[in-house]
């Protein structure tokens, strides 16, 4: 699987968009981006994925560079809620295969 | 729709000790992956299990084995406890054939291990 390197820490006023930076400059044309979030001492969760186009759904939007080296996570309009480790990884699709965590973004979201 | 469960919540045991972690998927997926979190890290991937099978293993010793039910649930057993072993253990589950496979993981059990 293909490293990913993320700044360690950003910060964001609540009600402002939290932009999100992954570099995957390894990545292979069959590995997707994931992105997951961990809130203190609960279980990872799932945010959103792609390939090679733009996606969203309801938590977030993930744009990636057409040569897919690189992405961003776009929380539109973060809350205090969104505090957490945002983890981006890369991993091939429709195998199953193992999640390659790194040391993730710690998000503080402030008043 | 019944998302992915882990029992126990916490666990204390002593070093030397053998101790049994438990996970259902979520409804409707066949494969379950164990990952390991120590504090202050990123969840290490520690073994996956699909029919039953291991099917992929991550850096861990013998130590650690697993097992998978016909109802797809999930064990993963430690032997011989250390100290190092204290962590949060996660299980995530998928189902294969899937464009993406993308898992979904349980709350956690926090081990202790004094």
């Amino acid at each position: 699987d293909a490293k990913t390197t993320q700044p360690p820490s950003m910060d964001c006023a609540e009600g402002r968009a939290a932009n999100l930076p992954c570099n995957h400059s390894t990545i292979s044309g069959n590995e997707y981006v994931y992105w997951y979030r961990q809130i203190h001492s609960q279980g990872p969760q799932y945010i959103i994925h792609g390939l090679k186009n733009n996606e969203t759904n309801e938590m977030a939007s993930l744009i990636i560079t057409e040569d897919r080296k690189s992405s961003t996570l776009i929380l539109p309009h973060a809350t205090l809620r969104d505090t957490a480790v945002y983890y981006c990884i890369v991993s091939v699709g429709g195998t199953a295969s193992k999640l390659t965590f790194g040391t993730g973004t710690r998000l503080q979201v402030t008043l | 729709d019944a998302g992915v469960t882990q029992s126990p919540t916490h666990l204390i045991k002593t070093r030397g000790q053998q101790v049994t972690l438990r996970c259902s998927p979520k409804s409707g997926h066949d494969t379950v992956s164990w990952y390991q979190q120590a504090l202050g890290q990123g969840p290490q991937f520690i073994f996956q299990y699909y029919e039953e099978e291991e099917r992929q293993r991550g850096n861990f010793p013998d130590r650690f084995s697993g097992h998978q039910f016909p109802n797809y649930s999930s064990e993963l057993n430690v032997n011989a406890l250390l100290l190092g072993d204290s962590a949060l253990y996660l299980c995530a589950s998928s189902l294969v054939g899937q464009l993406t496979d993308t898992q979904y993981f349980g709350p956690g059990t926090r081990l202790t291990v004094l």
